[in-house]
Order: C-alpha cells, then sequence, then structure tokens
C-alpha cells in the first residue's frame, strides 16, 4: 500500500460525458502528478502540481483540467469524453518535487463506451 | 529533443541475469528513476541514480553513466514474480520528467 488513495477504481461512461477522478496523496506529500495509461502503453505524463499550484505540464488535452485543493488532495475532470480517453489513469505524489521517488495510487480504469 | 529509449521487450530464464538498458538525451540531468510495473497495477519505484556508478540493492542494482547518457538495471536471480515492465525515467535541468515507454520483461521457466 503506498498510501496514495484513487477514487473511483472503475469508471463506465458514454461519449460526450464529463467525469472527475479524485486522489489523496500520502500524508506530508506536497506534489501530485497525473498520468494516463492506455492499453499495452507507456506512462503519459499530463499534469504535476506543488502545494496548490501547477509545476509541470505535460500531454494534458485541452478537455482535461486539474487542480489541487487545499488539503492537497487533487481532481481530474475529463470533458467530451471520446473512445479514445479510455485508459488507467494514474495519482502519484511526492514529497517535493519531481527529483524524489513518486508513490502511485491503484489507479482509476476509465472505460468509455 | 528530450528522449528516453528502451527495448520494447525482454526475455529470460529463471534463475538467470538480465540487464535492460535505458539511454536518455534531456536538456540537463537531474537523475533518473526505475520502476517497476505488473499487469494492471500502479508502477512501483525500485531505484533513483544521480552520480555515475551502480548502486545494488538485494538482487537488483542499477548503473549510470551520465558522460554517456546511458543507465542499466540488472536482475539476478530472476524470479517468474520479476515478470513485469521496467520503466526507465529521466528528469532534465528543469526537473522535468521524461518516461521511457517501457521494457516488458517476460521470465521462461
Amino acid at each position: 500500500d503506498s498510501g496514495v488513495t484513487q477514487t473511483p477504481k472503475h469508471l463506465i461512461t458514454a461519449t460526450g460525458q464529463r467525469v472527475t477522478l479524485r486522489c489523496s496523496p500520502r500524508s506530508g506529500d506536497l506534489s501530485v502528478y497525473w498520468y494516463q495509461q492506455s492499453l499495452d502503453q507507456g506512462l503519459q505524463f499530463l499534469i504535476q502540481y506543488y502545494n496548490g499550484e501547477e509545476r509541470a505540464k505535460g500531454n494534458i488535452l485541452e478537455r482535461f483540467s486539474a487542480q489541487q485543493f487545499p488539503d492537497l488532495h487533487s481532481e481530474l475532470n475529463l470533458s467530451s469524453l471520446e473512445l479514445g480517453d479510455s485508459a488507467l489513469y494514474f495519482c502519484a505524489s511526492s514529497l517535493q518535487g519531481s527529483q524524489e521517488t513518486q508513490y502511485f495510487g491503484p489507479g482509476t480504469r476509465l472505460l468509455v463506451l | 529533443g528530450q528522449n528516453i529509449d528502451q527495448p520494447t521487450e525482454m526475455t529470460a530464464t529463471e534463475g538467470a541475469i538480465v540487464q535492460i538498458n535505458c539511454t536518455y538525451q534531456t536538456s540537463g540531468f537531474n537523475g533518473l528513476f526505475w520502476y517497476q510495473q505488473h499487469a494492471g497495477e500502479a508502477p512501483t519505484f525500485l531505484s533513483y541514480n544521480v552520480l555515475d556508478g551502480l548502486e545494488e540493492k538485494g538482487r537488483f542494482s542499477s548503473f549510470l553513466s551520465r558522460s554517456k547518457g546511458y543507465s542499466y538495471l540488472l536482475l539476478k536471480e530472476l524470479q517468474m514474480k520479476d515478470s513485469a515492465s521496467y520503466l526507465c525515467c529521466g528528469t532534465d535541468s528543469n526537473y522535468q520528467l521524461i518516461w521511457g515507454a517501457g521494457t516488458k520483461l517476460i521470465i521462461k521457466p
């Protein structure tokens, strides 16, 4: 158990819909990272937040947005969903920044029908 | 551009030794991570190298050569449970993360 929690574990929705994925980092960790992993593909870095502020941006679509709240939990919002958005979405956290070990949550498996 | 390259797939035999290579091209360099990921599960941390040399941790060792932009993960006494993907991840001068596509390691009895 990494100490990072993600909800929900599974999500099934339809094209065009909007969903919100939630992540609670390990106690004391200030950075949160979001990743997308499609079937048999590598990890695609989406975005990083540090203590409530956006720190780094990867290959995140404009239809996707995220935020980190004062209690340090984070949400990833996916809108106008397409079939290709079906993937495993991981959240990870680290104490400070990206030069430190990341601890990954169990992931949210999203299926868009 | 910034890039991390690692082999797509490797096969090895139970009890043997395997070396998974990773080469990187980044603007500046601030360390390299190796993570293990079993199918359908979250990645877990294996090692972090920021200085040249070999870091040994039980059956797993990781090596870094900054001048060559090269790292490898060495797995000894392979066990069936080592069948997984191994992800190489570098950090550039701005501490941006650059992930490789992962190497799928298949262990055969």
